[in-house]
């Protein structure tokens, strides 16, 4: 089954430091992966996606995300965090082989805590 | 959250009460879909649309119904069957249904049950 794994509830990074939030999948084809940010009762804001290309991909914000097949994994990153990053983040996956659909398989979330 | 319009903002059902969340988008973009978020469970497809006239039913979709007569609206009618209905409903939009392209998301409407 397609699935895509968050393994931390919470991230706390103190301002000016780097900063990982983490993300495992599983899917039975080459995956397109997606990272998207949440705001407290505010919907989803895109942040970057990989297809295929270069494993590190840069998206909005100053964030990077690094797609490493062997691991499975697809981990956010940005060099120096701000407290305004602090918000609720999803990874998602969409299976290339699940034929012409747009479904996105979401993980459960990871809350990103900056204190300054 | 450019493009989507979701209304209202909170919408509050009675028992046996049928409800329905608006979802608009002015990107001129084929494929919609609905999602519920509830805390600690990410996001849940409930129905996509890859075309006017067409959709299809995700992971959830029991105790839900769509239409899709305009291009640019997708309403979600919560439907009295749906027993546990209290979530964030967030509607999204993509250029078309395809698997390379992003979805984006409009505001989210917060159901609650009186």
């Amino acid at each position: 089954a397609q699935s895509v794994a968050q393994p931390e509830d919470q991230v706390n990074v103190a301002e000016g430091n780097p900063l990982t939030v983490k993300c495992t999948y599983s899917v039975s084809g080459n995956p397109y992966l997606f990272w998207y940010v949440q705001y407290p009762n505010r919907g989803l804001q895109f942040l970057l996606k990989y297809i295929t290309g270069d494993n590190l991909v840069k998206g909005s914000y100053g964030f990077e995300a690094e797609f490493n097949k062997s691991q499975t994994s697809f981990h956010l990153k940005k060099p120096s965090a701000l407290v305004s990053d602090s918000a609720l983040y999803f990874c998602a996956v969409r299976d290339r082989g699940s034929g012409n659909t747009g479904k996105l398989i979401f993980g459960q979330g990871t809350t990103l805590q900056v204190k300054p | 959250d450019g493009g989507i319009t979701q209304s209202p903002k909170y919408l509050f059902r009675k028992e046996g009460q049928n409800v329905t969340l608006s979802c608009e988008q002015n990107l001129n973009h084929d494929a919609m879909y609905w999602y519920r978020q509830d805390p600690g469970q990410g996001l849940r497809l409930i129905y996509y649309s890859q075309i006017v006239n067409d959709f299809q039913k995700g992971d959830i979709a029991e105790g839900y119904s769509v239409s899709r007569e305009k291009k640019e609206s997708f309403p979600l009618t919560v439907t009295s069957a749906q027993k546990n209905p209290t979530a964030f409903y967030l509607c999204a939009s993509s250029i078309e249904g395809g698997r390379r392209e992003t979805q984006y998301f409009g505001p989210g409407t917060r159901l609650l049950v009186l």
